[in-house]
């Protein structure tokens, strides 16, 4: 089937350490992003990549780092400088570089981070 | 900037009521406006969407007009079901960049 897989589902982490997301998608989607999504405050964009080696940063991308060296996977690391990183994670891919122009992200089911 | 505001949640109803979620956005010139639903447990999933002015989206009974005139994208549904339980939330893109803005959701329940 085709479709984007986050892993782990659940994840702790102690305060100080780094911790990595995955995210693969077999969808053959040039672009791929991280949202962060925290209760009653929506989505909001960590991270996002056009294309393979390129990316640019979102809206709270501080404390976060990503990379893109293969079209199918784009982890994010939630580093120990991230103020406040509990929260649930998701990753989102589109069939073109320019997602605006049919609003259609496919979206994994989430990572959620608790820092103990 | 762009920006894209909804009503607050929770909202509970009971099943066969009316549903309105209310959405309004500031955008430069005309975008496209869209709709994602979240179910519990799962990642968001494209509702319906509406590409101009006047345009209605619809999907699994819901549907939503472009209005232009009040720059408002509201979902309806004339009989929710217990189903339709879900995280609801609107969304524009940024009229300079490949990316998507979201609202900040809407948690509907529906009472059997």
């Amino acid at each position: 089937d085709g479709g984007i897989t986050q892993s782990p589902k659940y994840l702790f982490r102690k305060e100080g350490q780094n911790v990595t997301l995955s995210c693969e998608q077999n969808l053959n989607h040039d672009a791929m992003y991280w949202y962060r999504q925290d209760p009653g405050q929506g989505l909001r964009l960590i991270y996002y990549s056009q294309i393979v080696n390129d990316f640019q940063k979102g809206d709270i991308a501080e404390g976060y780092s990503v990379s893109r060296e293969k079209k199918e996977s784009f982890p994010l690391t939630v580093t120990s400088a991230q103020k406040n990183p509990t929260a649930f994670y998701l990753c989102a891919s589109s069939t073109k570089r320019d997602a605006t122009n049919t609003g259609e992200l496919f979206f994994g089911e989430g990572s959620r981070l608790t820092v103990l | 900037g762009d920006s894209v505001t909804q009503m607050e949640g929770p909202v509970t109803l009971s099943e066969e009521a009316f549903l309105t979620i209310n959405c309004t956005y500031t955008a430069t010139g005309y975008p496209s406006l869209f709709w994602y639903v979240q179910y519990p447990g799962e990642g968001l999933q494209l509702l319906l969407k509406a590409t101009k002015a006047d345009d209605k989206g619809s999907n699994k009974g819901f549907e939503a007009t472009y209005r232009k005139e009040t720059t408002s994208f509201h979902l309806e549904k004339g009989s929710v079901q217990v189903s339709d339980s879900a995280v609801y939330f609107c969304a524009l893109p940024y009229s300079s960049a490949s990316k998507i803005i979201f609202g900040s959701g809407t948690r509907l329940s529906i009472r059997p």
